[in-house]
């Protein structure tokens, strides 16, 4: 799988939008963009993720550049909850073993009341 | 999303002695399921993957012997940590593979093992 590179930590104001940038230049075709929150002593939970168009769920905003190198979720009104340390993950979308995902260091996301 | 559920959550041993983690995926079949490790402050490392009715893979420097892993049905997996050590000492969290739900990988709320 295409590393990525996240930064470390961010901070955020609660109420206002977190954007949380993504780096995967070695991206391949066939490699979706995945993302996922870990909380303090939980397991990690799913997000969102995309291919090459842009995605929206209830949590988050997925933005992928049109050249796929980089992407950015977005949390358009951070709360308190929000806090994490947030994983960019890219993966190949088939295969059963194949699907195992391989965690960087993340970045520490603070939202500040 | 799909519900992956972890027991125990935490759990006390005695070194030398082996305990067992159980995962369940409770409202979908789990062709492959995963087990990761995490230590305080590191992220997770995976440590074997496991699919249904066949032997885990494990991740080079894993010792398969240590750390057994049995899938016998679509929604059980066992990790058994044996002779366990204050090393061993660590969150363990299991993750499962679904084809539905757009083939997300879900995770469970994960177990703290602390070998004394």
């Amino acid at each position: 799988d295409a590393k990525t590179t996240q930064p470390p930590s961010m901070d955020c104001a609660e109420g206002r939008a977190a954007n949380l940038p993504c780096n995967h230049s070695t991206i391949s075709g066939n490699e979706y963009v995945y993302w996922y929150r870990q909380i303090h002593s939980q397991g990690p939970q799913y997000i969102i993720h995309g291919l090459k168009n842009n995605e929206t769920n209830e949590m988050a905003s997925l933005i992928i550049t049109e050249d796929r190198k980089s992407s950015t979720l977005i949390l358009p009104h951070a709360t308190l909850r929000d806090t994490a340390v947030y994983y960019c993950i890219v993966r190949v979308n088939s295969g059963g073993s194949n699907y195992k995902l391989t965690f960087g260091k993340g970045t520490l996301l603070t939202v500040n009341p | 999303g799909a519900v992956v559920s972890q027991h125990p959550s935490r759990v006390i041993c005695k070194s030398g002695t082996s305990v067992k983690i159980e995962c369940r995926s409770l409202d979908f079949q789990a062709t492959t399921m995963f087990w990761y490790r995490q230590f305080p402050k590191q992220s997770l490392m995976l440590m074997a993957t496991s699919n249904e009715g066949s032997k885990a893979t494990y991740e080079q420097g894993v010792e398969k012997d240590k750390f057994l892993i049995n899938h016998a049905s679509l929604t059980l997996s066992t990790l058994t940590v044996t002779s366990a050590h204050p090393e061993d000492s660590s969150f363990y969290i299991c993750s499962a593979y679904t084809a539905t739900a757009g083939n997300t990988i879900y995770f469970g709320e994960g177990s703290w093992l602390t070998v004394v």
